[in-house]
């Protein structure tokens, strides 16, 4: 398997613009989960999914982002408007944790991140 | 509600040195604790995973303890190299019904030739 796939790797954009990140997770995971990572706040989840539903947006900054994950394999993460203090690298993960059983050795695949810079 | 800390927030050392990286969290209440490398630019890998019945694992040259009680771990490496440079977070999923990992600031960590 290729991995979480992310796309697109680099976005700069203006403020006020909307902005629409892409992931597609490992096939065959049942959880995905959208990170940001800051200097200043280090890494947060924004929110996760499991079978394509969202089960915890509490990480969501504001009613400007929006998540949604049309099929098991493609998720996206919009922003719209953007503001400079977006500007962040967004991860994806996914994760097959399927048993409650095996909730306790689920490990989380990243991709490898948009750097997402808003001027 | 969970904190995780990793000391020291950065690390250089001599190729060949043996080192430790500690994470310490503030409620024991979890499901495993996890360690991640992420390089520059790059996504985070993961490196171990202790689930909380266990007190440590290890690959190669890597070996991660869990004292869950004093809400401790440790990631040790031994004989470092420079391809070991990188930044290292340690993780911990607690049992509060999420599956929600909690991530530590990290470790930047560079081996010198």
């Amino acid at each position: 398997d290729a991995g979480v796939i992310q796309s697109p790797r680099h976005e700069v954009t203006e403020m006020g613009q909307e902005v629409t990140l892409r992931c597609k997770p490992i096939s065959g995971h049942d959880y995905l989960f959208w990170y940001r990572q800051t200097m200043m706040r280090g890494l947060e989840l924004l929110i996760y999914f499991n079978n394509n539903v969202p089960i915890d947006d509490s990480g969501m900054p504001e009613d400007r982002f929006s998540a949604k994950m049309p099929n098991a394999s493609f998720s996206t993460l919009k922003i719209q408007p953007s503001e400079p203090r977006d500007s962040a690298v967004y991860f994806c993960a996914s994760s097959e944790i399927g048993l409650a059983g095996a909730l306790a050795k689920n490990i989380q695949y990243f991709g490898a991140g948009t750097r997402l810079s808003v001027l | 509600k969970q904190e995780v800390t990793q000391i020291p927030a950065a690390l250089s050392v001599p190729e060949g040195e043996n080192l430790v990286l500690n994470c310490s969290f503030t409620d024991s209440a979890i499901y495993n604790l996890q360690w991640f490398r992420q390089d520059p630019g790059k996504g985070l890998t993961s490196l171990l995973l202790i689930q909380s019945s266990q007190r440590e694992q290890t690959s190669g040259r890597l070996n991660a303890s869990l004292d869950k009680s004093s809400g401790r771990s440790t990631l040790y490496i031994a004989a470092s190299q420079p391809g070991d440079s990188a930044t290292y977070l340690c993780a911990v999923m607690p049992m509060d019904s999420s599956y929600k990992l909690i991530f530590g600031s990290g470790t930047r960590l560079l081996v010198r030739p």
